[in-house]
């Protein structure tokens, strides 16, 4: 199972971007780059993911190195509402990405 | 318009009385998950579902059962609730293992 590490916390102002690193130095080749999050007593939301290329929705942008051993989530302008635990899964070739790990959680400063 | 309906959003049990959570969907997807989240920690895959067929994780207790009679229905069993079991319960469905999930609410257990 590939296995995510991500800072604790972070705090990120208002309108800023916010950028929240993952290293998934285990993954394999063909294993997608999953990320969520989960704002306070509500399910999880899935955000985005990527494979090699990096993809931008309505939500958020992901960055994946080159060697893909790493991602960044990008918020461009960051609001309160976007406090939140932000889960990244690095594996979902054979389902790993039912493998959260232990998040950071993003505090959005007003 | 919720897509993954969870009831009841809060339960209460007692220590070893057997209780049963609802998940359904309007989704029509193949694959039902479900997770424990305890206080502060990751959510944790108990167990899923691709279509009828049923895919436990090695490390969830026998103490929790799962039944899926129909597409749109999930159910999660726990047979003598511990103390330990306390816990948001969140069911999540995709329409296959490798794409994005699309969560429920959750129930939030309490055990006494």
């Amino acid at each position: 199972d590939a296995k995510t590490t991500q800072p604790p916390s972070m705090d990120c102002a208002e309108g800023r971007a916010a950028n929240l690193p993952c290293n998934h130095s285990t993954i394999s080749g063909n294993e997608y780059v999953y990320w969520y999050r989960q704002i306070h007593s509500q399910g999880p939301q899935y955000i985005i993911h990527g494979l090699k290329n990096n993809e931008t929705n309505e939500m958020a942008s992901l960055i994946i190195t080159e060697d893909r051993k790493s991602s960044t989530l990008i918020l461009p302008h960051a609001t309160l509402r976007d406090t939140a635990v932000y889960y990244c899964i690095g594996g979902a070739n054979t389902g790993n990405q039912f493998y959260f790990g232990t998040g950071t959680s993003l505090t959005v400063i007003p | 318009d919720a897509m993954v309906i969870q009831n009841p959003r809060y339960q209460v049990t007692q220590f070893g009385k057997p209780v049963t959570l609802s998940c359904s969907q309007t989704l029509n997807h193949n694959v039902m998950y479900w997770y424990q989240q305890k206080s502060s920690q990751a959510p944790k895959l108990l167990f899923h579902y691709y279509d009828k067929d049923f895919n436990n994780e090695a490390d969830t207790p026998d103490n929790f059962q799962s039944r899926r009679p129909n597409t749109s229905f999930c159910f999660l069993d726990i047979r003598s609730p511990g103390l330990g079991d306390a816990a948001m319960y969140l069911c999540a469905t995709a329409i296959n293992l490798y794409n994005e999930q699309f969560f429920g609410p959750g129930t939030r257990l309490t055990v006494l």
